[in-house]
């Protein structure tokens, strides 16, 4: 069974904290993806990897970055955290490259307040 | 513009009341769709995957179809434990490899 795991399932910080959000999977895969989920608006893709050290933006890149030293592990950085970062951070993994078919696995969620 | 659209966006149900959820589509070419349970507070849990029109696809009381424009999320003699928000989800040919998700339908079974 595919397995992502996510670091913290809830997170508090405050406004202007640097915050750090971690992935890990366990099945080898190439792709690894971070969303974040609000009600009302779904799913938005915020960066996602397809190889170690390597990265592009999503739909919603702003205020985030990420990081991908080793192929099993992405972390999603918030430089400055802000109240409107307030969300569900859900990150996947996939394991087909470009051009195929790709079913993507999810972790459990880390539900991040900014206060 | 790719899109994918679910209806309805909630549904209830009494327990053993067979109904379907809809993902209508629309991309240049598909290359996959997804649907996916999630339940309140955790992650999306992957159900299916179709590749081309006429694929049908089941699991337990759950089956999934496709068509050229949509998919069809059937639930059969449902029960409570099938509540949850279903979501499906659109690969297209071409471009990147984003997966597009709709906003999902909110299913509640009644006992």
């Amino acid at each position: 069974d595919v397995k992502v795991t996510q670091s913290s399932r809830y997170l508090v910080k405050r406004t202007g904290e640097k915050v750090f959000l971690e992935c890990v999977q366990d099945m080898d895969h190439e792709n690894m993806f971070w969303y974040r989920q609000d009600p009302g608006l779904g799913l938005r893709l915020i960066y996602f990897s397809y190889d170690v050290k390597m990265k592009e933006k999503g739909d919603i890149p702003e205020g985030y970055s990420v990081s991908r030293e080793k192929k099993e592990r992405f972390s999603l950085i918030l430089e400055s955290a802000s109240t409107n970062q307030t969300s569900m951070y859900l990150c996947a993994s996939s394991f087909l490259r470009k051009s195929s078919t790709d079913t993507q696995y999810f972790g459990p969620g880390t539900r991040l307040t900014v206060l | 513009e790719d899109q994918v659209t679910q209806s309805p966006e909630a549904l209830r149900l009494q327990e053993g009341e067979s109904s379907s959820l809809n993902c209508s589509y629309t991309v240049s070419g598909l290359r996959g769709l997804f649907w996916y349970r999630q339940d309140p507070g955790k992650g999306p849990e992957f159900l299916f995957t179709l590749y081309s029109a006429g694929e049908e696809k089941e699991k337990e009381r759950l089956k999934a179809t496709l068509t050229k424009k949509e998919s069809f999320l059937h639930i059969t003699a449902p029960k409570p434990e099938d509540s949850a928000t279903y979501l499906c989800a659109v690969q297209a040919l071409g471009g990147d490899d984003k997966i597009i998700f709709g906003k999902g339908t909110r299913l509640h079974i009644l006992p």
